[in-house]
């Protein structure tokens, strides 16, 4: 089955710093979606984007939904500790009960 | 509260002695999905459920079965389980169909097949 690309794998920043992800796609999705899991939890959404071309921001994260409809952007601003996880793009279409999950990047913050 | 719950949250097990991984939610949601996460795999989806006695496969399917006899419970079973099923295993649920794709997670049940 398909998977979504996400880059970059892993990341090691400082606190304050921003943070830039993205992930790619080979096909056309018309929802994009961020989800973040905490150290030994289960994923949870973070920004849904539903129109090609959108922004989206919650608190410090803001994410973008690509022209191309094959790629999406997350972007965090001023990192803090509880930033650190594991950030899961995913993709799908209406009617489709199909989520498609990206590969992941982690994301630690060195003190 | 609002909850996706799985059991066990952790288990050892031996080559093909069965077992099963129970999942339960309480929001009345009619979208049931199993995903296994493994190191620079992400989630993949093995088995998902529309509604009660739906199922279908996800990607990985190979190895699993699940069952949907109620709307709150979509339990996943290893008949016979093997090394390459130990992984990290999630049970998510959705109002509206995975399509709306806003899923509700539990917080996984890890297994390791010796």
């Amino acid at each position: 089955g398909q998977q979504l690309n996400q880059s970059p794998q892993s990341m090691f920043i400082q606190e304050g710093e921003d943070v830039s992800m993205n992930c790619t796609s080979s096909s056309i999705f018309n929802t994009w979606l961020w989800y973040k899991q905490d150290p030994g939890e289960g994923p949870v959404l973070l920004i849904a984007l539903y129109k090609a071309g959108e922004l989206t921001s919650n608190g410090r994260l803001t994410a973008q939904f690509g022209i191309t409809r094959k790629d999406s952007f997350l972007n965090i601003s001023a990192s803090i500790p509880s930033d650190v996880g594991i950030y899961f793009c995913a993709g799908t279409n209406f009617g489709n009960e199909k989520l498609t999950f990206g590969t992941g990047t982690r994301l630690t913050i060195i003190p | 509260e609002a909850q996706v719950t799985q059991n066990p949250r952790y288990l050892i097990t031996v080559t093909g002695k069965k077992l099963t991984v129970t999942c339960s939610q309480n929001m009345n949601h009619e979208y049931m999905s199993w995903y296994r996460q493994d190191p620079g795999l992400g989630l993949r989806q093995i088995y998902y459920s529309m509604n009660v006695e739906v199922t279908d496969k996800g990607d990985v399917p190979e190895g699993y079965k699940v069952s949907r006899k109620e709307k709150r419970n979509f339990p996943l079973i290893l008949e016979s389980p093997s090394p390459n099923q130990t992984s990290l295993y999630f049970c998510a649920s959705s109002v509206a169909g995975g399509g709306t794709g806003e899923l509700f997670f539990g917080e996984g049940s890890r297994l390791t097949v010796l």
